[in-house]
């Protein structure tokens, strides 16, 4: 079964202070890592799509990276907008594939 | 303005009643999906359909209907089986759900609060 983890459940930094957000994920035969910002009350809005180990991409503030076992969101320097739940799916392909998320990442930046 | 719109953004159901989420797309999106999300848990794909006239159970399809008789609608139906309807449901479309994996990004609408009175 596709399980991905994400980690720490929670994260709270000082504006300024940059850090990266863990997924890890044991999917067969991975086709895709997305990752998500969902701010509170919100549906989630697309931010990466990864497609192969060693693919990086960035936006902003964010840059996100693939292994072959783990995805990391890397923030450098936050800002308090940065604050949301960031979640982090993969697609393991097929005829009836679909997205498995992780249980995602509570950002809180303080000013 | 193109994007998905979900209807209402609260609802409430009370005990035996059947309820319906609204879910429409002005994307031109062939494939639809519905979600649930809970507290401290991964969103969990409720059902989905890659065409209209067509569609496929999820991992939590038990207590749910759905129809896809336009290609912009996709509604959820929560019916008196779901005993524990409480929940955020986010619903969701792609260019496509198969074919090359750039056109399966999946967008989301702001989803509608279910609540039990």
């Amino acid at each position: 079964e596709d399980q991905v983890t994400q980690s720490p459940e929670a994260l709270r930094l000082q504006e300024g202070e940059s850090s990266s957000l863990n997924c890890s994920y044991t999917v067969s035969g991975l086709r895709g890592l997305f990752w998500y910002r969902q701010d509170p009350g919100k549906g989630p809005e697309f931010l990466f799509t990864l497609y192969s180990a060693g693919e990086e991409k960035e936006k902003e503030r964010l840059k996100a990276t693939l292994t072959k076992k783990e995805s990391f969101l890397h923030i450098t320097a936050p800002k308090p907008e940065d604050s949301a739940t960031y979640l982090c799916a993969a697609y393991s392909g097929g005829a009836n594939s679909k997205l498995t998320f992780g249980k995602g990442i509570t950002l809180s930046v303080r000013p | 303005d193109g994007g998905i719109t979900q209807s209402p953004k609260y609802l409430f159901r009370k005990e035996g009643q059947n309820v319906t989420l609204s879910c429409e797309q002005n994307l031109n999106h062939d494939a639809m999906y519905w979600y649930r999300q809970d507290p401290g848990q991964g969103l969990r794909l409720i059902y989905y359909s890659q065409i209209v006239n067509d569609f496929q159970k999820g991992d939590i399809a038990e207590g749910y209907s759905v129809s896809r008789e336009k290609k912009e609608s996709f509604p959820l139906t929560v019916t008196s089986a779901q005993k524990n309807p409480t929940a955020f449901y986010l619903c969701a479309s792609s260019i496509s759900g198969r074919a090359q994996l750039s056109k399966n990004i999946q967008y989301f609408g702001a989803g509608t609060r279910l609540s039990v009175l």
